[in-house]
């Protein structure tokens, strides 16, 4: 099975500031990547999809990249509104993997 | 605007069979072009993908549950459900049903998610 692992596993940050993470596949995935969005006591809620495209309706405040093995998402300028856990899961391979998640505080 | 929604126990003993269905509004199971996922998430916890059903009945079943979930589809009623064996407390989680479009297990839709609690 392919195992995902992600940095930071949580972060505080300013409104406005840019925040990154980063997702780490251990074998090659191509861009067979995800990013969900869960917010306390919700469904996640997908954002990013094939590691760059995002979802219809999503902010562009919210971006993704890489292939491979290494991944990173971004947020541009952090709004009170992104205060959640951001998971990264790939699908190139069976099972479907989801990453720990990684939790976004406003410092 | 699709919608799904689980409904089941929300507290099974050890031992027993969880039951879960979800009920898909918004959208017919039968018209094709979609895989219907339960995903399980442990309190506090990340995501784990049960396994998917195809209208026609076709499944997949992630190989750490395989040998006590059981997935089905009822289109009549547009509904699918899950079955898991022989639990513990480990299966203690929500469970969410979901639609994944094109089986690429990227999930478009998600239920709201329901807790099972497992305790004598």
């Amino acid at each position: 099975d392919i195992q995902m692992t992600q940095s930071p596993s949580s972060l505080s940050a300013s409104v406005g500031d840019r925040v990154t993470i980063t997702c780490q596949a251990s074998q090659d995935i191509s861009n067979y990547l995800n990013w969900y969005q869960q917010k306390p006591g919700k469904a996640p809620k997908l954002l990013i999809y094939d590691a760059s495209n995002l979802e219809t309706g999503v902010p562009s405040r919210f971006s993704g990249s890489g292939s491979g093995t290494d991944f990173t998402f971004t947020i541009s300028s952090l709004q009170p509104e992104d205060i959640a856990t951001y998971y990264c899961q790939q699908y190139d391979n069976l099972p479907p993997a989801f990453g720990p998640g990684t939790k976004v505080d406003i410092k | 605007q699709v919608q799904l929604q689980e409904s089941g126990p929300g507290l099974v003993k050890p031992s027993q069979t969880l039951s879960l269905t979800c009920t898909v509004s918004g959208g017919s199971i039968s018209s094709g072009g979609y895989y219907w996922s339960w995903i399980r998430q442990h309190p506090g916890k990340g995501l784990e993908w049960i396994g998917y059903i195809y209208y026609s009945g076709s499944t997949y079943y992630n190989p750490s549950l395989k040998s006590r979930v059981t997935i089905s589809v009822d289109t009549s009623k547009n509904q699918f459900s899950l079955k898991l064996s022989s639990v513990t407390a480990a299966d203690t989680a929500v469970y969410y049903c979901a639609r994944d479009p094109g089986g690429n297990s990227v999930v478009d839709y998600w239920g709201q998610g329901t807790l099972v609690t497992v305790s004598s």
